[in-house]
């Protein structure tokens, strides 16, 4: 059971737009930033946005993130086929004193 | 470039111990807190631990706290994970990541990541 709570799955055809959340608490999410990483099995994860909503260089503006509350959602704007991967949340929690992810979200481009 | 390459992992029996290394090219890791990050089999990404720039300041998940040892050769560009009491739950691919600040901070986050090496714990 992740601290940070994620669908485990999300589908989408290409040049659609997805959504993925992630729900935490007040000790986490609530005090502190969101970061999103993407993951494909085999590899090393690739930080996608940090600090809530900043995209790193080389990140695609397709890519966006938001938070509000105890909650934050990662968008994906015009889908492509090698967006198909694992999605990641990540925060830092006040109660455990650690970092703490979601439990993933397995998007599929159909 | 920067870069991150881990080594150590293999099959070691239940109550068995291995230590990790991750070595980096492109930075020096003296001026950066580290961390590693472990994924099991068909589960996500879990947070294993934490150490600032210094090494003077540890940071564990509850699940290894006593049984795992993080610490750092600046000289040799290289973190370690020494891992004691080793579990069948332990099996899983370990990733070491840079954070951003020097010290392990709440507003840090991850970015290079290593490949992984895997750790396999089975008799």
């Amino acid at each position: 059971q992740s601290v940070l709570t994620q669908p485990p799955s999300a589908s989408g055809t290409p040049g659609q737009r997805v959504t993925i959340s992630c729900s935490g608490s007040s000790s986490n999410i609530g005090s502190n930033y969101v970061h999103w990483y993407q993951h494909l099995p085999g590899t090393a994860p690739k930080l996608l946005i940090y600090r809530n909503n900043q995209r790193p260089s080389g990140v695609p503006d397709r890519f966006s993130g938001s938070k509000s509350g105890t909650s934050a959602s990662l968008a994906i704007s015009g889908l492509r086929s090698e967006d198909e991967a694992d999605y990641y949340c990540a925060a830092w929690d006040d109660s455990l004193s650690g970092r703490v992810f979601g439990g993933g979200t397995k998007l599929t481009v159909l | 470039e920067v870069q991150l390459l881990e080594s150590g992992g293999g099959l070691v029996q239940p109550g068995g111990s291995l230590r990790l290394s991750c070595e980096a090219s492109g930075f020096s890791i003296s001026s950066y807190a580290m961390s590693w990050v472990r994924q099991a089999p068909g589960k996500g990404l879990e947070w294993v631990s934490g150490i600032g720039g210094s090494g003077s300041s540890t940071y564990y998940a509850d699940s290894v706290k006593g049984r795992f040892t993080i610490s750092r050769d600046n000289s040799k560009n290289t973190l370690y994970l020494q891992m004691n009491s080793l579990r069948a739950e332990d099996t899983a691919v370990y990733y070491c990541a840079k954070e951003y600040y020097y010290d392990t901070s709440a507003s840090s986050w991850f970015d290079p990541w290593g490949q992984g090496t895997l750790v396999t714990v089975s008799s």
